[in-house]
């Protein structure tokens, strides 16, 4: 059973662009989760997705969006690219219900 | 809100020593109890989970239970080896599928 699919690996952009993440969860699974993780703060929860409808959302500003797809594939996107946007996001992925999320390998976003 | 608090690191051991790490949680009522590890260059990768309280969670020779009383779930393995250097997360589940982390505890063992 393949696991979470994230991409692309690695990213550079500069600042004020945009850019668009993508994660494939596990066959069967309806929910999607993103993180942030970056040394100084940590693992941070972005949002979640189940059935293509946003269930919660983390205290992020509204540069950081997100969306799934009906094959529960999702994107996130962030805009307006700041420096402090620089981190690896997480993507993991689970039934849904409760039950333990699976991670991706996470894409490494560096601001330049 | 829900908060996870866990020992600052590193920790470091030798081959064969006795891994405790320390894990307290703040939250409204029992939600379920995660460890999750993250090797370099690597995404997480759940270690062991424990949905109520006195569960046992095991894997790999790691343990951890869920305390009520102390709202505790510490780590715990009897011998440690070079291949467990990573760094550990402590989390909580809270809402449907939202994980609380921990700031992370990085493990160092020397052989």
């Amino acid at each position: 059973k393949a696991g979470v699919t994230q991409t692309p690996r690695y990213l550079i952009k500069t600042r004020g662009q945009q850019v668009t993440l993508s994660c494939s969860p596990i066959s069967g699974h309806r929910s999607v989760s993103w993180y942030q993780q970056t040394p100084g703060q940590g693992l941070q929860f972005l949002f979640e997705y189940f059935s293509e409808t946003q269930r919660n959302k983390g205290n992020f500003p509204g540069r950081f969006s997100g969306r799934q797809f009906s094959n529960s594939r999702s994107e996130m996107n962030v805009s307006t690219l700041e420096l402090g946007d620089s981190a690896l996001y997480l993507c993991a992925s689970s039934s849904g219900l409760n039950e333990k999320l699976f991670f991706g390998s996470g894409t490494q976003l560096s601001v330049l | 809100g829900d908060s996870v608090t866990q020992m600052e690191g590193p920790v470091t051991l030798s081959e064969e020593a006795f891994l405790t790490i320390n894990c307290t949680y703040t939250a409204t009522g029992y939600p379920s109890l995660f460890w999750y590890v993250q090797y370099p260059g690597e995404g997480l990768q759940l270690l062991l989970k424990a949905t109520k309280a006195d569960d046992k969670g095991s894997n790999k020779g790691f343990e951890a239970t869920y305390r009520k009383e102390t709202t505790s779930f510490h780590l715990e393995k009897g011998s440690v080896q070079v291949s467990d250097s990573a760094v550990y997360f402590c989390a909580l589940l809270s809402g449907y599928s939202t994980l609380t982390f921990g700031k992370g505890t990085m493990l160092l063992v020397s052989p």
